[in-house]
């Protein structure tokens, strides 16, 4: 079946620009992840759905950045009043619950 | 809280075997994870490791010990290919909220592989 797929695949956006990222998690997957990675850099756990709990949303780095998920399905990320330090890789990840994660290609995102 | 520790980079020649470690301090350890990135790439899953010993897949061998929070990749007849980050990542509990084991990457080794 069809893996983890994210879009925008790349976004170019100005500072102080509101930015939204996609995440279609594998179909079944309860458990849905997001990931910031900067350049060079490992992967920054920023916030963990699981079926319809409340998120864990102990990762977010302030109050710019939030995430809604439906249900079982689509994940946004959003990014307000985008900042240059924003600049990374966004990667989304989905599971069977407490399973292997598998990864999505990623959202490029550049903020200028 | 959970902290992981494993080489930055690493170096080694094509047809070589080489090992890639991790050290990790976790509460309600839950699994140990290896994932292989390609630059630009998203990472992709290698293996799991929740009980000690060795575990083989192909080239591809992990080992674990749970009492020394110690893990390894290991990696035999290298390939250019393998040319690629290595992800150690651990699960654990984390009191967050209602609580909930999550995943907990390292930085990534490096791994470079020369003719």
């Amino acid at each position: 079946g069809a893996g983890v797929s994210q879009s925008p695949s790349n976004k170019v956006t100005e500072k102080g620009k509101d930015v939204e990222l996609r995440c279609d998690p594998i179909s079944g997957h309860t458990a849905l992840y997001w990931y910031r990675q900067r350049l060079g850099q490992g992967l920054e756990f920023l916030i963990y759905f699981q079926g319809n709990s409340a998120p864990d949303k102990s990762g977010l780095p302030s109050d710019r950045f939030s995430a809604e998920r439906t249900g079982e399905s689509v994940s946004t990320l959003t990014i307000q009043r985008t900042q240059q330090e924003d600049s990374a890789v966004y990667l989304c990840a989905s599971s069977f619950t407490g399973e292997t994660q598998y990864f999505g290609p990623g959202t490029r995102l550049l903020v200028l | 809280g959970q902290n992981i520790d494993q080489p930055t980079e690493m170096t080694a020649t094509e047809g070589a075997i080489v090992q890639i470690n991790c050290t990790y301090q976790t509460s309600g350890f839950n699994g140990l994870f290896w994932y292989q990135q390609h630059a630009g790439e998203a990472p992709t899953f290698l293996s799991y490791n929740v009980l000690d010993g060795l575990e083989e897949k192909g080239r591809f061998s992990s080992f674990l010990s749970r009492s020394k929070g110690y893990s390894y990749l290991l990696l035999k007849e290298l390939q250019m290919k393998d040319s690629a980050s290595y992800l150690c990542a651990v699960r654990g509990w984390v009191n967050s909220g209602a609580g909930s084991y999550q995943l907990t990457f390292g930085k990534g080794t490096k791994l470079s592989v020369i003719p």
